[in-house]
């Protein structure tokens, strides 16, 4: 395994369409990370798993935003009537249990216009 | 909860001149500290980091940082910029809460390395 992999790369969408993401974790981490980072700030913490269950929720995390991870391998986040607000680079993370260390993905890029 | 600070927004160096990015954190107990660099684009790579011991940590790329726990800070250094090196640098740091991880980051510092 080769490392945390996100598709796709970069998405364009016009604003009010739904969009949905995908990460592919290393293969033998049972946590998930979503994270979300926007033009000059550090990436922000939106969500995380561990093996299928969604155990944390940031205030970040709109009800326009779901995630799922079904049977505790890939993960997919979804963003429902995208606004202009939710451009920004979509980082996924995954790591072992009890080690904070996290190893992150290459991002999904969104732009909504 | 824990926060971090970069306080400087951008850095230009030349090159082959030494570096040094300042990060400074909040946290109630022994820190976790890391440091990332993201080339424009992409996603984040680990540079380093701090859970316990050697208070000088050394990294990849010839990258090394100190903790100072009187300071509250994890400064990354190098003594020879290369143009390579021209990224966003990204301090963290990361506690366990309630069984998980977390991890807060700063807003980053851009190196701008100049000729």
């Amino acid at each position: 395994d080769t490392g945390v992999s996100q598709d796709p790369r970069h998405k364009i969408t016009k604003r009010g369409q739904n969009v949905t993401f995908r990460c592919d974790p290393i293969s033998e981490h049972n946590r998930l990370y979503w994270y979300r980072q926007t033009l000059g700030q550090g990436p922000e913490f939106l969500t995380y798993f561990q093996n299928e269950a969604q155990l944390e929720k940031s205030r970040l995390l709109s009800d326009r935003f779901s995630a799922e991870r079904p049977k505790g391998s890939f993960s997919t986040l979804e963003i429902q009537r995208t606004e202009q607000g939710d451009s920004a680079m979509y980082l996924c993370a995954s790591s072992l249990e009890w080690d904070v260390e996290q190893y992150f993905g290459p991002g999904t890029r969104l732009t909504v216009t | 909860a824990q926060s971090v600070t970069q306080p400087d927004i951008h850095i230009t160096v030349s090159e082959g001149a030494s570096l040094e990015l300042r990060c400074n954190y909040s946290y109630g107990a022994t820190p976790y500290l890391f440091w990332y660099v993201q080339s424009p684009g992409q996603g984040l790579q680990l540079l380093l980091k701090y859970f316990s011991g050697d208070t000088l940590v050394q990294g990849i790329k010839g990258f090394e940082a100190e903790f100072k726990r009187s300071q509250s800070s994890f400064n990354l250094r190098k003594p020879s910029v290369h143009w390579s090196d021209a990224a966003e640098y990204f301090c963290a740091v990361g506690a366990l809460n309630s069984g998980y991880s977390t991890l807060t980051f700063g807003k980053g510092t851009m190196l701008l390395v100049s000729p």
